[in-house]
């Protein structure tokens, strides 16, 4: 099973709300990847999570705040969004984050930040 | 100026027809690639990797070919079907100072088939 879920599918919210997405996997994935995709461009890496544990952070507003509850699940916690961080947001999960390693995506949330 | 709305390139095929697509990578140590397919309203989906260790790799209709000289890397797809229709991505793996690791991304092409 290389599956990738990811919750809700779509998802509205104003610029003064406090939303989350969630992702889950179960093939014992150690590394979990949150990503930002704009229309007609690659994906965007956000942050990263190995072991549990954040190994990356591009950088990324705090208005995105990631958590890591267990290896297998991976929350976004959003809040104050302005209209340009609508996106889609994928959730990816490898092996460990290092060499030759696979990402597999989920399908992601489509947010809209009106 | 600034570049803004920079277009997909897009490859238009017959259906049947081989697809070649084409990606320039930018680390000349960068040892892993994979192409994903991404359909739309979907997450990219893993299509076939190659290490830098190998010039061809083979899959069930797709080949994937690494020119480390020029660091260029193609993806064919032998006999396109309409449900090859998304858009490629390519990517390397790349390390970080603080030995993470993370992918870099390919543009994307849109491949689109006729029938």
């Amino acid at each position: 099973d290389t599956e990738v879920t990811q919750t809700p599918k779509h998802l509205v919210m104003g610029m003064t709300n406090k939303k989350s997405l969630k992702c889950e996997q179960h093939m014992g994935h150690r590394a979990m990847y949150w990503y930002k995709q704009k229309a007609k461009k690659p994906p965007e890496l956000m942050f990263v999570y190995s072991y549990e544990k954040l190994s990356i952070n591009e950088s990324v507003p705090s208005r995105f705040s990631p958590e890591c509850p267990n290896s297998s699940l991976l929350n976004l916690h959003l809040h104050a969004l302005q209209p340009e961080d609508s996106a889609l947001y994928l959730c990816a999960s490898s092996q460990e984050n290092r060499d030759f390693e696979t990402q597999y995506f989920g399908p992601g949330t489509r947010l809209l930040v009106l | 100026g600034e570049n803004v709305g920079l277009h997909l390139p897009t490859l238009s095929v017959q259906e049947g027809d081989n697809s070649i697509i084409n990606c320039a990578y930018s680390n000349s140590a960068s040892d892993y690639f994979i192409w994903y397919k991404q359909e739309s309203g979907k997450g990219p989906q893993f299509i076939i990797d190659i290490r830098s260790n190998m010039d061809k790799r083979q899959g069930q209709r797709v080949t994937v070919l690494l020119n480390k000289t020029v660091k260029h890397l193609s993806l064919q797809i032998a006999a396109t079907q309409p449900g090859d229709s998304a858009v490629y991505f390519c990517a390397e793996w790349q390390v970080n100072a603080g030995n993470n690791r993370k992918l870099i991304w390919g543009l994307g092409t849109s491949l689109a088939v006729n029938p």
